[in-house]
């Protein structure tokens, strides 16, 4: 079964700690997107990468920078978190053209405390 | 810009009736759209995707149909279970971007 695994289910961080959330994907997908979830305003995408070192700004990537240097993981960092960034981290991946669709992780619910 | 909306936003059924999920969005220049379950607390699932070219798949008790003339998806449900018991996301993609529905929250009562 093909599959997008975020490392961690649920992360409790203190104000200004660097975090990192990584996903693996194991199914030769070029696209990965990290999302975030919050209540009243939906799935927003903070950054996405169509291939091995390559990264674009998605709605809101204030705050957050990505890393990818092999083809299945794909990282989110959050150099200095803040309360605000409290939240549900989702990780997705699609083949390069979308047709078949997206695959999700499982979240990582990650609170700063 | 498209926009994807969801209504309604929350529906309560008894345990087996057959329900109709709505998706609208207001550019026909679609790739696909997909649907999701997601569970609380947990990531999205995926449940059925139509391309551009279909009008209709079906997996099990759930039908989804695609009328891109009038930016309409429907995700029918047979024969409702407990289990069902999720929010229920469309997913539009066209040009470069996916834009999410809000979702509907189900609730199916034994």
């Amino acid at each position: 079964d093909v599959k997008v695994t975020q490392s961690s289910r649920y992360l409790v961080k203190r104000t200004g700690e660097k975090v990192f959330l990584e996903c693996v994907q194991d199914m030769d997908h070029e696209n990965m997107f990290w999302y975030r979830q919050d209540p009243g305003l939906g799935l927003r995408l903070i950054y996405f990468s169509y291939d091995v070192k390559m990264k674009e700004k998605g709605d809101i990537p204030e705050g957050y920078s990505v890393s990818r240097e092999k083809k299945e993981r794909f990282s989110l960092i959050l150099e200095s978190a803040s309360t605000n960034q409290t939240s549900m981290y989702l990780c997705a991946s699609t083949m390069r053209q979308a047709n078949y669709g997206y695959t999700f992780g499982s979240g990582t619910r990650l609170t700063v405390v | 810009k498209q926009e994807v909306t969801q209504i309604p936003a929350a529906l309560s059924v008894p345990e087996g009736e057959n329900l109709v999920l709505n998706c609208s969005f207001t550019d026909s220049a679609i790739y696909n759209l997909q649907w999701f379950r997601q569970d609380p607390g947990k990531g999205l699932t995926s449940l059925l995707l139509i391309q551009s070219s279909q009008r209709e798949q079906t997996s099990g008790r759930l039908n989804a149909s695609l009328d891109k003339s009038s930016g309409r998806s429907t995700l029918y449900i047979a024969a409702s279970q407990p289990g069902d018991s999720a929010t229920y996301l469309c997913a539009v993609t066209g040009g470069f971007k996916t834009i999410f529905g809000a979702g509907t929250r189900l609730f199916v009562k034994a």
